[in-house]
Parts: C-alpha cells; sequence; structure tokens
C-alpha cells in the first residue's frame, strides 16, 4: 500500500522568502503525486500534479515541485513566499491498478510573517 | 469554473442520528468520491462511486454509511447511527476520469459534521 510523509506539520516562513514544504511517499509501483491546498474554510484546491512526464512540474502561484525517484520525494517549493500563501498544503499520492483514491499526507500549515 | 457544491457547510446532530451530506458533482463527472478529515487528522478516503455502484471502500466505511446518486445530479453520504467519532469534515469529490493523472479530482468546500 502506498504512503506519504509530510516533515513538518508547520512552517514559518517571512515574506519573500523561499518556500519547501517536504513530501516523501512510499509506493511499490510508480506514483503518481499531488499538491493540494485548503485555504482557510475552502475545500481542497489542486496545485500540481506529477503523472509520469517531466520529473519537475509546475503548478498554479508559482508554486513547483520536483519528482525524484532516488529519493522518493516530491517536495513542494516557491521562490518567493506571498501572504496569501499562507494555508494548508497536503501532498498526496495515487497509484495506477490500486484503484484511483488518494492517500493523503498530514499536511502541513504554511505560516507567511510580513 | 466548475464547481463540487456541498451543503450544508456545517451540520450538528446528536449522537445516534441519522444524517445525510449532500453533494452537486460536476455535471459530466462520472466518478464521485467522499472524503473525510477528522480535526488534526489526515484526509482519508472513505468510498468512490461509480456507475451507479460503490467501486471501492475504505474499512472506514462501514455499514453504518451508506452512498447514493438518488437523482442523476446528487450524490449523498448518509450515515445511519451517528457516533461521537463520525464529527469530522466530510469532503466530496468528484472525477471525469477513474484515473486521477489526467484529471484530477475537484473537491467540494468540506461539510463540518459535529455530533454531539
Amino acid at each position: 500500500a502506498q504512503s506519504v510523509t509530510q516533515l513538518g506539520s508547520h512552517v514559518s516562513v517571512s515574506e519573500g522568502a523561499l518556500v519547501l514544504l517536504r513530501c516523501n511517499y512510499s509506493s511499490s509501483v510508480p506514483p503518481y503525486l499531488f499538491w493540494y491546498v485548503q485555504y482557510p474554510n475552502q475545500g481542497l484546491q489542486l496545485l500540481l500534479k506529477y503523472t509520469s512526464a517531466a520529473t519537475l512540474v509546475k503548478g498554479i502561484n508559482g508554486f513547483e515541485a520536483e519528482f525524484k525517484k532516488s529519493e522518493t520525494s516530491f517536495h513542494l517549493t516557491k521562490p518567493s513566499a506571498h501572504m496569501s500563501d499562507a494555508a494548508e498544503y497536503f501532498c498526496a499520492v495515487s497509484v495506477r491498478n490500486a484503484g484511483n483514491m488518494l492517500t493523503f499526507g498530514g499536511g502541513t500549515r504554511l505560516m507567511v510573517k510580513p | 469554473e466548475p464547481e463540487v457544491t456541498q451543503t450544508p457547510s456545517h451540520q450538528v446532530t446528536q449522537m445516534g442520528q441519522e444524517v445525510i451530506l449532500r453533494c452537486v458533482p460536476i455535471s459530466n463527472h462520472l466518478y464521485f468520491y467522499w472524503y473525510r478529515q477528522i480535526l488534526g487528522q489526515k484526509v482519508e478516503f472513505l468510498v468512490s462511486f461509480y456507475n451507479n455502484e460503490i467501486s471501492e471502500k475504505s474499512e472506514i466505511f462501514d455499514d453504518q454509511f451508506s452512498v447514493e446518486r438518488p437523482d442523476g445530479s446528487n450524490f449523498t453520504l448518509k450515515i445511519r447511527s451517528t457516533k461521537l467519532e463520525d464529527s469530522a469534515m466530510y469532503f466530496c469529490a468528484s472525477s471525469l476520469r477513474q484515473t486521477p493523472s489526467n484529471y484530477g479530482y475537484t473537491f467540494g468546500s468540506g461539510t463540518r459534521l459535529t455530533v454531539v
């Protein structure tokens, strides 16, 4: 069965600083990987996804993530944090032929200081 | 942009009561899902639904839970006799294709269920 670990339940950065949210996955078969963002009182919004094409994936709002098979990682980055990036971020994995359900990590709450 | 709509946004119910959470998926989507998130915990898969039947369910989705697509537009989750531990945010999602790789899911804003 697949699983996802997000290191750091809370991450705090200053506005303009680099954002790095960590995600490691476990899967016996090639995974599909996703990052979702949840703003307060809202649903889960897809930021980006990896589907076995390019290993560097660009998403919305200036975020990107790189799939590194050797490290089983899919870390989310953004060069310069904005106050509006403050939210909860979830990494998720799905695998072909193991159903179409998503397995989520525990989430990382990003705080952006002025 | 098409949305998945969930109602109500908040529901408070007494332990032992039945609740029905409602969702209107995106109109041309074929696959429907329920997930839940207990406060402070991970988002967990409950059930997927396709062609008017359950295609997958997790161990959480026991006999107290049921899903239905009663009229071709709504997708409901029923909890027959609620327990305190059912208190959570419940998310509905829909997708056009089975494999989320190309299309991903679209999630609703969730229903916060509080069992007292």
